[in-house]
């Protein structure tokens, strides 16, 4: 089965830099790779999603790249702010079935 | 819309009782998923369903773990006996289904066995 591995565990960034989070996949029939912002005590939601057929998606602050040569795909956070303070996970799976979880990484954004 | 709803949001049991949460999906909702999330383990898949019919139940750890969706709108998972290590968050999650679609989460029911 998929197995996700994602890095770092944990991030400390000053206000306005920019974050940066990896995660490998091993299925290469994986084809979506959606990103969950989880903040204390509440339910993981979607930030930002990409599906196989393209290499890039941008949402304002937020980015996804993703190299399906290498498995690979990374989430990108410009001009951070302490609301981005939180865990974030990775998943890969096939079109949405059974899909597999990155450990998470808790990102912490220092004013 | 309400998003997925959840019950109990908080349940304590002692160790072989039994337990049952309970999940509503979003309205015109195919697919379900059942999540539990614990600090060891993350976040991990226990069972989904496509159309009321189990797709994949080998994320269930144990004979103990057991998950129904009875129709449409309504899915129970339940852990009989309970023990301590089952402790954690378990979360619903539902999507549209068939295809390539956000999964949207419930608020999650936190078990406590003791």
């Amino acid at each position: 089965g998929e197995n996700v591995e994602q890095h770092p565990s944990t991030l400390s960034v000053q206000e306005g830099d920019s974050a940066v989070i990896k995660c490998t996949y091993s299925d290469s029939a994986s084809n979506y790779f959606p990103w969950y912002k989880q903040e204390l005590g509440k339910r993981p939601q979607l930030i930002i999603d990409i599906r196989s057929n393209v290499g890039e998606k941008k949402d304002q602050r937020i980015a996804v790249t993703l190299n399906k040569t290498a498995k690979h795909f990374s989430l990108h956070i410009t001009e951070t702010q302490p609301e981005d303070s939180a865990v974030y996970f990775c998943a890969a799976s096939i079109y949405n079935n059974d899909m597999r979880f990155g450990a998470g990484t808790r990102l912490t954004v220092k004013p | 819309d309400a998003g997925v709803i959840q019950s109990p949001r908080h349940e304590v049991t002692e160790m072989g009782q039994e337990v049952t949460l309970r999940c509503k999906p979003i309205s015109g909702h195919n697919s379900l998923f059942w999540y539990r999330q614990t600090m060891m383990r993350g976040l991990e898949l226990l069972i989904y369903f496509n159309n009321n019919v189990p797709i994949d139940d080998s994320g269930m750890p144990e004979d103990r773990f057991s998950a129904k969706m009875p129709n449409a709108s309504f899915s129970t998972l339940k852990i009989q006996p309970s023990e301590p290590r089952d402790s954690a968050v378990y979360f619903c999650a539902s999507s549209l289904g068939g295809g390539v679609d956000e999964q949207f989460f419930g608020p999650g029911t936190r078990l406590t066995v003791l």
